[in-house]
């Protein structure tokens, strides 16, 4: 089974902060994804990544950067951590065959202060 | 643009009954559509796709969903839903303009009552 594994389950950080979300996925997939999750808006596509190295804005990047430096692991950074960044982040990998589905980790849950 | 709609934000049913989750899309071209499910505190977990063929589709769980070209829909159904189907639930589209990234729509939590 594919296993995507997100760092933090809960973190709670102060208005300025650098974050770090990290994602590491264990199935050598070529593509992988950050997506944050609010109520009534579904899931809203950060930024995405097709290769190490290489990185694509989503629709809402704003105040959002990436880093993947790895084939295994997608970094999420908040640069000043603002509370409208509250919200749950999923972090997500596909392989890059065809339709191949979307496997998600369990989440982190960042609430800013 | 492509884009999903999930018309309902919440569906009732009691268990045993047939459930209906309902989804449309907008999409230029062939759409590829997926559904997801997610429980509390979790992420989100795969449960069918539609590319092509047969426009009913099975998938995990006891799940299935009917692909209807002409109506733009591709409701997630279930024959006798169970109290542990109880979740949230998510339809998307795989939008081949934007780098095949999938645009999900705003989900449907589904209730399942004893």
């Amino acid at each position: 089974d594919v296993k995507v594994t997100q760092s933090s389950r809960y973190l709670v950080k102060r208005t300025g902060e650098k974050v770090f979300l990290e994602c590491v996925q264990d199935m050598d997939h070529e593509n992988m994804f950050w997506y944050r999750q609010d109520p009534g808006l579904g899931l809203r596509l950060i930024y995405f990544s097709y290769d190490v190295k290489m990185k694509e804005k989503g629709d809402i990047p704003e105040g959002y950067s990436v880093s993947r430096e790895k084939k295994e692991r997608f970094s999420l950074i908040l640069e000043s951590a603002s509370t409208n960044q509250t919200s749950m982040y999923l972090c997500a990998s596909s392989s890059g065959q065809g339709n191949s589905p979307l496997h998600f980790g369990n989440g982190t849950r960042l609430t800013v202060t | 643009a492509q884009s999903v709609a999930q018309p309902e934000d919440q569906v009732n049913v009691a268990e045993g009954n047939p459930l209906t989750v309902k989804c449309t899309y907008s999409v230029s071209g062939n759409p590829y559509l997926f559904w997801y499910v997610q429980y509390p505190n979790r992420g989100l977990q795969f449960l069918l796709k539609y590319i092509t063929g047969d426009n009913l589709v099975k998938g995990s769980y006891g799940f299935e969903a009917e692909f209807n070209k002409s109506q733009t829909s591709f409701h997630l159904k279930k024959p006798s839903a169970l109290v542990s189907d109880s979740a949230l639930y998510f339809c998307a589209v795989r939008d081949y303009n934007q780098g095949g990234k999938l645009i999900f729509g705003q989900g449907t939590e589904l209730s399942v009552k004893p």
